[in-house]
């Protein structure tokens, strides 16, 4: 099975402007996570998409926001971007039954300028 | 709310040297615990994983148990290789009642193994 796949690899935005992320889980899996990862808040949880449904959210700012369509895959957006959203953003799939593992695609490097 | 507490690096290792990178956690009820491991520039792999107390999960030579008496899931391996030089995350996972389930993250540990 192919793994997570998250693009863009790479992506350079300025302050202000806004932008969305995408996300295709593994064939099969239904719930798909966010996370942002940066050298001093560490491994951090958004929020965890079910059958197009936001079920969980991390104490992120109302800019942060997702979605999920109905063939699993998602996308998250920033808007009005800050220096601070710099970041590696993570996305993961698991199965929901049985429950547990979350597999993580590459990320997207976010570089806010 | 629930945590992981995993020991600061960096480690810096021979080869073929013995590894143990520790990890205790907070946790209301019965967690999964998991180690992550993430190489420069790539997202995280899972490394292996344990669902309940006693259970001992093993890859790739790693091996961890959990331990539910000391809420501890410490990383080890016998015989280090340049090849597992990473970052390594201790993680937890629980589930709420709506069924969703996030995993909590330790800092991280980097783990440098020279020849």
């Amino acid at each position: 099975k192919a793994g997570v796949t998250q693009t863009p690899r790479y992506l350079i935005k300025t302050r202000g402007q806004q932008v969305t992320l995408s996300c295709s889980p593994i064939s099969g899996h239904r719930s798909v996570s966010w996370y942002q990862q940066t050298p001093g808040q560490g491994l951090q949880f958004l929020f965890e998409y079910f059958s197009e449904t936001q079920r969980n959210k991390g104490n992120f700012p109302g800019r942060f926001s997702g979605r999920q369509f109905s063939n699993s895959r998602s996308e998250m957006n920033v808007s009005t971007l800050e220096l601070g959203d710099s970041a590696l953003y993570l996305c993961a799939s698991s199965l929901v039954s049985p429950p547990g593992t979350q597999y993580f695609g590459p990320g997207t490097r976010l570089l806010v300028l | 709310g629930n945590s992981v507490t995993q020991m600061e690096g960096p480690v810096t290792l021979s080869e073929e040297a013995f590894l143990t990178i520790n990890c205790t956690y907070t946790a209301t009820g019965y967690p999964s615990l998991f180690w992550y491991v993430q190489y420069p520039g790539e997202g995280l792999q899972l490394l292996l994983k344990a669902t309940k107390a006693d259970d001992k999960g093993s890859n790739k030579g790693f091996e961890a148990t959990y331990r539910k008496e000391t809420t501890s899931f410490h990383l080890e391996k016998g015989s280090v290789q340049v090849s597992d030089s990473a970052v390594y995350f201790c993680a937890l996972s629980s589930r709420d009642q709506g069924g969703s389930e996030k995993l909590v993250f330790g800092k991280g540990t980097k783990l440098t193994v020279n020849p």
